[in-house]
């Protein structure tokens, strides 16, 4: 069985531009998380969906968008890139938001110049 | 006060040797706990779940619960150098209906041959 996939797995982007990170979970997992992680700390949730809708947002500026679509997969948009906005982002998997262990992608390596 | 917390390390054990990693967490109302290791240039991959008090044991790996100090803990028995890796301690923190796995900063093991 396929795991978590993401696309693409490196990105280099300038400030102010735009960019959109893709994620499918593993089949027959309904749950998928967005985190943000830099060099040396752990991943910071950004987003979480199940079912469509949002059911968690981190704390991060509205620049940052996120949706998943009826097959679930998720896309992760953000706008006006910033220097500190490079990292890796990670997608994650679930069959649902409570006890569920997470099953992780192997990241976009973002780098904003 | 940070949601959950672990310290940085590195930790440094020999080969053969039991390496303690700990974590704590702020709220109470914690129902489930993970341990995610993840290897340089990696993402994290899971390798421990526990959910009541106690212990939980997985081959090298015991896992340790103790909701009324708010801790967990993990244990690697005969330390390999294979093990060198980042341990993530996760937390799945109530909010808003929903849970969200949040993640410490990770501690920094190495084992030396």
């Amino acid at each position: 069985d396929a795991g978590v996939t993401q696309s693409p797995t490196h990105l280099i982007k300038t400030r102010g531009q735009h960019v959109t990170l893709r994620c499918s979970p593993i089949s027959g997992h309904k749950s998928v998380s967005w985190y943000q992680q830099v060099l040396g700390q752990g991943p910071q949730f950004i987003f979480q969906y199940y079912e469509k809708e949002e059911r968690g947002r981190g704390n991060f500026p509205d620049r940052f968008s996120a949706r998943q679509f009826p097959n679930y997969s998720s896309e992760l948009n953000v706008n006006a890139l910033l220097l500190g906005d490079s990292a890796l982002y990670l997608c994650a998997s679930s069959l649902g938001t409570r006890d569920e262990k997470l099953f992780f992608g192997s990241g976009t390596q973002l780098s904003v110049l | 006060q940070k949601e959950v917390e672990q310290n940085s390390g590195p930790l440094s054990v020999p080969e053969g040797a039991i390496a303690s990693l700990n974590c704590t967490y702020s709220d109470r109302g914690s129902q489930s706990f993970f341990w995610y290791r993840q290897y340089s240039g990696k993402s994290p991959e899971l390798i421990m779940s526990i959910y009541s008090n106690g212990d939980k044991e997985d081959g090298r790996f015991t896992a340790q619960l103790n909701k009324a100090s708010q801790y967990v803990s993990l244990l690697i028995r005969d330390s390999q150098p294979s093990d060198s890796a980042t341990y993530l301690c996760a937390v799945n923190l109530p909010s808003g209906g929903s849970y969200i796995p949040t993640f410490g900063r990770g501690t920094s093991l190495i084992v030396h041959p």
